[in-house]
């Protein structure tokens, strides 16, 4: 089947403007979760939504950050008055309900902010 | 800091060798280990992964070995091939409902 799917694959925006990234996740997934990648870096959490319980936003590193995932499916992560840190690529996975199963990664949408 | 991490950020094997890339993780609470390959303008793909009560998984030129008793995990890729070239990723899952830890990755370099 399909894979998750990350939309735009590319971003480039100006500073303080604001960017909304979109997220496909593997149809019946019920785990989804948002990572950053910087350039040469590992994964930095950024949020998990899990079925219809509260969402962990622990990862977000200011409140320009958020998201949101509707009808338990697609999910956007939005950030708002964006700086020229924020400049990465930013990853979507989703995950079966099954304990211990791995996560399925998107391509990543690849933010550039100058 | 990095709750798992690497032992060395590069590895450069030459085509046919066998390929140990090295893991360690701070959390003795954590019940699953992922290995992660990702290759460049990629999303991390999933290549193996080994529970808790195992120490030990194969799969196909890929095996995964867990040492809890000194927090250590290890990816070993049997007759290494250029196209396994990629940055390989360990992450951990420190419990149920929590979200995946990632280390910073090593980079196999593989030469014909």
């Amino acid at each position: 089947g399909a894979g998750v799917s990350q939309s735009p694959s590319n971003k480039v925006t100006e500073k303080g403007k604001d960017v909304e990234l979109r997220c496909d996740p593997i149809s019946g997934h019920t785990a989804l979760y948002w990572y950053r990648q910087s350039l040469g870096q590992g994964l930095e959490f950024l949020i998990y939504f899990q079925g219809n319980s509260a969402p962990d936003k622990s990862g977000l590193p200011s409140d320009r950050f958020s998201a949101e995932r509707t009808g338990g499916s697609v999910s956007t992560l939005t950030i708002q008055r964006t700086q020229q840190e924020d400049s990465a690529v930013y990853l979507c996975a989703s995950r079966s309900g099954q304990v211990n199963s791995p996560l399925h990664f998107g391509n990543g949408t690849r933010l550039t902010v100058t | 800091g990095e709750s798992v991490g690497l032992h060395l950020p590069t590895l450069s094997v030459q085509e046919g060798d066998n390929s140990i890339i090295n893991c360690a993780y701070s959390n003795s609470a954590s019940d699953y280990f992922i290995w992660y390959k990702q290759e460049s303008g990629k999303g991390p793909q999933f290549i193996i992964d080994i529970r808790s009560n195992m120490d030990k998984r194969q799969g196909q030129r890929v095996t995964v070995l867990l040492n809890k008793t000194v927090k250590h995990l290890s990816l070993q890729i049997a007759a290494t091939q250029p196209g396994d070239s990629a940055v390989y990723f360990c992450a951990e899952n420190p419990g149920a409902g929590t979200a995946l830890i990632f280390g910073k990755g090593t980079t196999l370099s593989v030469s014909s």
